[in-house]
This record gives structure tokens, C-alpha cells and sequence, in this order.
């Protein structure tokens, strides 16, 4: 069955040095794949998307890579502040279809 | 950026009861909505999609006699929890997607409405 994996325990680091955030999935071949911010009782807040072509995707202190091959995306935030503390989702949809699967997640606290 | 709303944020209510979330997109038409609930640590469910001015399509296990979802217009989309009971309270979530714009594959979500069935 179609799965998508994220380090389910939290990830602590100190602020300025850069966050990576593992996304893995199996049985799937997505045509694109995004990443959202959730803080807690809040709605997901989307951050970026990369497509299957594409290896790398940048936006500011954000950096998203894209292995087709290994199945794998890897979420960096460079130069982390306390501001960055959340979750952060992984969402995965197929090529023709409308219907977006997402990971469980990974909680990230940058202390000061 | 595109603003979906969601009313109420949070709502109790007594078991046996119906209880209405409404999502709204703001500052643009959402042709399509989905509807999740999430609980505690968990990923998004996706419960139903719906598509304006036709009936909504369910996920497997989503009973649609007991989430009914309407998408009367291009900016409102409903979800009634009918006959709610304590194992319904959830934190439900809807999102928008704005196929009409450059990012249409973007997900616009609501701020989510916590449900608590006693």
C-alpha cells in the first residue's frame, strides 16, 4: 500500500543552524511533492512544492530536494529560528489525480 | 495569498446532536474542496472531496449519511456531522484549491474547527 514516512520523533537544534526534515514513500510515483507548516490547533500552511522533474527548490531560508530514485525529499531550513518551531508536513499527489496523501508529520523545536 | 476561513473554530456538543462546519474561500473561487479530520500526532485523513454543484466523492470507511458536505457556490462548502457522538470529536480541516490560478495545485487550508462531542 501507498505510504509516506516522516521522522516521527521530534528533531531539537539550536537556533541558526539548519534543520533537515525527512520525507520517505513507497508504492507511489508522484508528479509533485509539497511541504506545509502546521502549528498546533492551526491549519496547514503551504511552504513549497517541487515536481518530479525537478531535483531542487529553493525560497528563501528553504530548501526542498526530490529523489525520484531513492523515493526521498529532504526539507532543510537554514540559519533556524525559534519561529520556525512546528510541524512540518509532507504531501505527496499522482499524476492525474486530485487526491493528496499526507505524512504524519515531523515536530521541530529550535531553541534559543 | 488565497485566505479560506472556517466557522466555528471550535464547537461542544451533546451526543445525538448535528453539528454545521462551514468553509469559505475569501479571495478566490474554489472549484474543489476537500474536507480532513486529524487527530492528535497524526496526518490529515482526507474524508471527502467535493466539487462545486455536484455530490461529493467519500473516502473508503467515511459513512456519507453521517458527514453530509455541500458545495453550493464557489466560496462555501458545509460539512454536518449528523448524530455526533464522542468518538466524532476531531480536529476537522477543510481546504480549497483555486484551479483557475498558476498554483492550482496548491491546497489553501482553513484554520481547522475542534469538535468535542460529550
Amino acid at each position: 500500500s501507498q505510504k509516506i514516512e516522516q521522522n516521527s520523533e521530534a528533531l531539537n537544534i539550536q537556533e541558526g543552524k539548519t534543520a533537515t526534515l525527512t520525507c520517505n514513500y513507497t508504492n507511489y510515483s508522484p508528479a509533485y511533492l509539497q511541504w506545509y507548516r502546521q502549528d498546533p490547533g492551526r491549519g496547514p500552511v503551504f511552504l513549497l512544492l517541487i515536481r518530479e522533474n525537478e531535483k531542487e527548490k529553493r525560497k528563501e531560508r528553504l530548501k526542498v530536494t526530490f529523489d525520484t530514485t531513492l523515493k526521498q525529499s529532504l526539507f532543510h531550513i537554514t540559519a533556524s529560528q525559534p519561529a520556525d518551531s512546528a510541524t512540518y508536513l509532507c504531501a505527496l499527489e499522482s499524476t492525474g489525480g486530485f487526491k493528496t496523501i499526507f505524512g504524519a508529520g515531523t515536530r521541530l523545536f529550535v531553541k534559543a | 495569498g488565497a485566505v479560506v476561513s472556517q466557522h466555528p473554530s471550535r464547537v461542544i456538543c451533546k451526543s445525538g446532536t448535528s453539528v454545521k462546519i462551514e468553509c469559505r474561500s475569501l479571495d478566490f473561487q474554489a472549484t474543489t474542496m476537500f474536507w480532513y479530520r486529524q487527530f492528535p500526532k497524526k496526518s490529515l485523513m482526507l474524508m471527502a472531496t467535493s466539487n462545486e454543484g455536484s455530490k461529493a466523492t467519500y473516502e473508503q470507511g467515511v459513512e456519507k449519511d453521517k458527514f453530509l458536505i455541500n458545495h453550493a457556490s464557489l466560496t462555501l462548502s458545509t460539512l454536518t456531522v449528523t448524530s455526533a457522538h464522542p468518538e466524532d470529536s476531531s480536529f476537522y480541516i477543510c481546504s480549497a484549491r483555486d484551479r483557475t490560478s498558476g498554483s492550482r495545485e496548491t491546497q489553501y487550508f482553513g484554520p481547522g474547527t475542534r469538535l468535542l462531542v460529550l
